[in-house]
């Protein structure tokens, strides 16, 4: 059984330059969520995507916008970063999109914004 | 807005002790609540959870209880271990769908 796969697992960037970040699910998982966790806070819903399609969007602005492809993989880009944009990003997969299916998580991608 | 409230921030237990982590939610939508265990560079990974039509619910040496009334919930683990060591998530969901977090408890084990 594979797992949840994050590419890259480090970047730094300048503020106000563009970023994408992507994500593997774990086979046969067609739910995928973003979730943003700054240092020493826990982590925060941006938004989640279920068969291609949008599926709920937490408190977070339009630059940060997202994909979903017909293998269930994911892109998370975000536009005109700034340093508060510095965190690590987490991908979470499941088999579908309620409370039946738990959370499988990937390792993240570490984003430092300079 | 925090929705969902988690102490202690951090916790030292003595090897076979007890560990106590507490939450507390708002959103009387919530209706799904996983504990969430995250090592160092990892992400976090699913303990346990509970729904709130059972007031406890115990996996080894982790339990959970519930109160709802109180809007509630803890994370008990027995036996604790230094392995155990590492920061603990409480969250909330309506559905299951997009999880809230706690702020999230460093617990160190001591040998």
């Amino acid at each position: 059984e594979t797992g949840v796969t994050q590419s890259p697992t480090h970047l730094i960037k300048t503020r106000g330059q563009q970023v994408t970040l992507r994500c593997s699910s774990q086979s046969g998982h067609n739910t995928v969520s973003w979730y943003q966790q700054a240092l020493g806070q826990g982590p925060q819903f941006i938004f989640q995507y279920y068969r291609e399609e949008e599926n709920g969007r937490g408190n977070f602005p339009p630059r940060f916008s997202g994909l979903q492809f017909p293998n269930y993989s994911s892109e998370l880009n975000v536009n005109a970063l700034e340093l508060d944009d510095s965190a690590l990003y987490l991908c979470a997969s499941s088999l579908g999109a309620g409370f039946s299916y738990g959370y499988t998580f990937g390792s993240g991608t570490r984003l430092t914004v300079v | 807005q925090q929705q969902v409230k988690q102490s202690p921030q951090s916790l030292i237990v003595q090897k076979g002790g007890i560990s106590i982590i507490n939450c507390a939610y708002e959103n009387t939508a919530f209706d799904y609540f996983p504990w969430y265990q995250q090592f160092p560079g990892k992400g976090p990974a699913l303990l346990i959870a509970i729904r709130p039509d059972v007031s406890e619910k115990k996996e080894g040496r982790f339990t959970i209880s519930f109160n709802k009334s109180a809007k509630q919930f803890s994370l008990h683990i027995m036996d604790s271990q230094p392995g155990d060591s590492a920061t603990y998530f409480c969250a909330a969901s309506p559905r299951g769908s997009r999880l809230t977090f706690g702020e999230g408890t460093q617990l160190t084990v001591n040998p």
